[in-house]
């Protein structure tokens, strides 16, 4: 099963407006990272936060972890229509070679 | 900084007909290789990971495989494509577990 899960599955707002997604995983990570993929594309790396991290910073990105609650949750401060995009988590569990992608929260946001 | 390189964008093939998708890297040494399928609106589903030439390593029980001729060459290949097959294919790169590089994907539709 999928060690990440985002919530909410779908999000639309007004353009300025702030977006909070969060997401969930299972095991002990190493981890975690955010990833936007753009209708039709590949995925694009945002941010990387480490177990031993609670929170990042990266432009208009807040990225927070709460390795107790095995929860991390995604930012994205005056947004733009260009931030229209799915965004998804992707954890590395501790020891392994690959990462694992959640569902993804499709982000819209209206002019 | 890496490049990914996949080949075609697009493909319809009809059921039962063999494939072959071309992965390749560009500016990096030993990476390694990921095969994912997405299907529409979801998540990625890892299908084969690979640390070195000729190691592949299978996530799934499936229709399809995998082979690395080179350092930098991922190939994913299928004998009689199925129905269930269609999907976004993307390849990805990394240096272990540090962000992943993807490229723009195939979409396969099985016919």
């Amino acid at each position: 099963s999928q060690q990440g899960e985002e919530d909410p599955q779908a999000l639309s707002i007004q353009e300025g407006e702030n977006a909070t997604m969060n997401c969930s995983y299972k095991t002990s990570i190493n981890n975690l990272q955010w990833y936007r993929q753009n209708s039709g594309r590949g995925l694009v790396h945002l941010i990387l936060i480490r177990s031993n991290e609670r929170e990042k910073h990266s432009g208009r990105l807040r990225v927070t972890l709460d390795t107790s609650k095995k929860s991390s949750s995604l930012l994205i401060t005056a947004s733009r229509a260009a931030d229209t995009a799915s965004y998804f988590c992707a954890t590395d569990a501790q020891g392994a070679q690959k990462l694992v992608f959640g569902q993804g929260t499709r982000l819209t946001i209206n002019p | 900084s890496q490049t990914i390189h996949q080949w075609p964008a697009t493909l319809v093939q009809p059921v039962g007909s063999p494939l072959s998708l071309e992965c390749t890297v560009e500016g990096t040494s030993n990476p390694n290789l990921y095969w994912y399928r997405q299907a529409a609106g979801r998540g990625l589903q890892l299908l084969f990971y690979s640390v070195g030439i000729g190691q592949i390593s299978s996530e799934v029980p499936q229709n399809l495989s995998a082979s690395r001729p080179q350092d930098r060459q991922f190939i994913l290949s299928s004998k009689k494509l199925l129905l269930s097959d269609s999907g976004f294919y993307l390849c990805a790169s990394s240096a272990g577990t540090r962000p992943q590089h993807f490229g723009d994907g195939t979409r396969l539709s099985i016919l």
